[in-house]
């Protein structure tokens, strides 16, 4: 099992681009999150979603779209990145919310907005 | 949102036990507490999680005393790989009031 994969690793934009994440997990999952980690911080929950064709907004959506057409995959979307969306985005998925809530990680996509 | 509390850093020497001690004043009935392990350039990998007394597994154990205002994290005689940042979280059943917060960089020295 691949567990939780992340498309692309790595990505440089401009101001005012668009791009989309892509996270994808072979594991059943219900559950699936984006986060953001910046530098020298915890990570901050963007959004989120409970099952296939649902999404939730997390503690910082704004700037940020999501979809969850498949169960298997969560996008994350940029309509016009700007310079505070250059950070490391996590996605990760689980099982269950709450108690035996084990969330997998994926390896992460550092952003860079110029 | 339940808020945790944890030192900011931490260091110790190979062959020791650590405790990282977490706060969690405002923890809910219903929250669970776990713990989360971070490398540089990784996602975050779960340890261990709990709602009272104690759990142990094979990499670590979890104190949390009857009041549940705080938790312990317990490494039994940690190496350099154990240098990492551990992030504590309550977790309920809620997938909204998920908080990493900053979590406490673990040095471990030779």
């Amino acid at each position: 099992n691949a567990g939780v994969t992340q498309t692309p690793k790595f990505r440089v934009l401009k101001t005012g681009q668009s791009m989309t994440l892509l996270c994808a997990q072979d594991m059943n999952h219900e559950y699936m999150y984006w986060y953001r980690q910046d530098p020298g911080m915890g990570l901050r929950l963007i959004h989120y979603s409970v099952g296939e064709g649902t999404t939730a907004k997390g503690e910082v959506p704004d700037g940020y779209n999501v979809s969850r057409l498949k169960k298997q995959n969560f996008l994350l979307g940029l309509e016009s990145a700007a310079p505070s969306q250059t950070s490391v985005y996590f996605c990760a998925s689980s099982l269950l919310a709450g108690r035996d809530n084990e969330q997998f990680f994926g390896p992460g996509t550092r952003l860079t907005v110029l | 949102l339940a808020k945790t509390t944890q030192p900011i850093s931490m260091d110790s020497y190979e062959g020791q036990e650590v405790n990282i001690t977490c706060s969690h004043n405002n923890i809910a009935t219903n929250d669970y507490i776990t713990w989360y392990q971070q490398f540089p350039s990784q996602g975050p990998r779960f340890i261990i999680q709990g709602y009272k007394t104690k759990v142990t597994n094979e990499v670590a154990s979890l104190f949390i005393p009857a009041d549940r205002k705080s938790s312990t994290l317990s490494l039994p005689r940690v190496s350099l790989s154990d240098t990492a940042v551990y992030y504590c979280l309550s977790t309920s059943g809620s997938a909204r009031q998920l908080t990493f917060g900053s979590g406490t960089q673990l040095t471990v020295l030779p």
